[in-house]
């Protein structure tokens, strides 16, 4: 299966900074990733479909000036926390589909974020 | 798009006995099915899948049975083991909607 790299682990910001989490497909060209927010005990909720090259498209319920998506290559996807309040605090996980079936996800390690 | 269910959010274990984790899926166009096991604090990771078009498929100490009559979803894992502690999640695929995912069923295995 695909290899997904996210990073970072682990991040604890103040209220009203940004921070930038990392996600890269190692092994194969994504030009579609996914990502997800999982609070705690709870199952994962999908953010928005990042797209090489294009806009993401960003479910209902997702601010997207708050969580800016960027896919510049094939190999990466970011996803920027701007202005970071408490609530934001959560698991955020990145996930590519597996090619050319685009059914199965393959997911990065996920990022812990709190903010303070 | 309809959410995916779990009948249980715990299930605790003998280690050495097997484990069925059960999920009820509502949306009848589901055709593909998967089974993630989570670890704390880490990402999901991918156990075993099915199409609909099948009712049964193995991997290795694991079984995932699918029954469209009643739209359910089983996993089976065999001899469990104390590495097999994690939350248990299983996801739908129906049309353009996208994957789905259940609720969880946190497993915890006894020694």
């Amino acid at each position: 299966g695909a290899v997904v790299s996210q990073h970072p682990s682990r991040v604890i910001c103040k209220s009203g900074t940004s921070v930038k989490i990392e996600c890269r497909s190692l092994d194969f060209q994504a030009t579609t990733m996914f990502w997800y927010r999982q609070f705690p005990k709870k199952s994962l909720m999908l953010m928005a479909t990042s797209n090489e090259g294009s806009k993401a498209t960003y479910e209902q319920g997702v601010e997207k000036d708050k969580f800016l998506i960027n896919h510049a290559s094939l190999t990466l996807s970011t996803l920027t926390v701007t202005s970071a309040h408490p609530e934001d605090s959560s698991f955020y996980i990145c996930s590519v589909t597996d090619a050319p079936t685009n059914e199965k996800l393959f997911f990065g390690s996920g990022t812990q974020l709190s903010v303070l | 798009g309809e959410s995916v269910g779990l009948h249980l959010p715990t299930l605790s274990v003998q280690e050495g006995d097997n484990s069925i984790i059960n999920c009820a899926y509502s949306n009848s166009a589901s055709d593909y099915f998967i089974w993630y096991k989570q670890e704390s604090g880490k990402g999901p990771q991918f156990i075993i899948d099915i199409r609909s078009n099948m009712d049964k498929r193995q991997g290795q100490r694991v079984t995932v049975l699918l029954n469209k009559t009643v739209k359910h979803l089983s996993l089976q894992i065999a001899a469990t083991q104390p590495g097999d502690s994690a939350v248990y999640f299983c996801a739908e695929r129906g049309g353009a909607d996208g994957l789905t995912f259940g609720k969880g069923t946190h497993l915890i295995i006894q020694p």
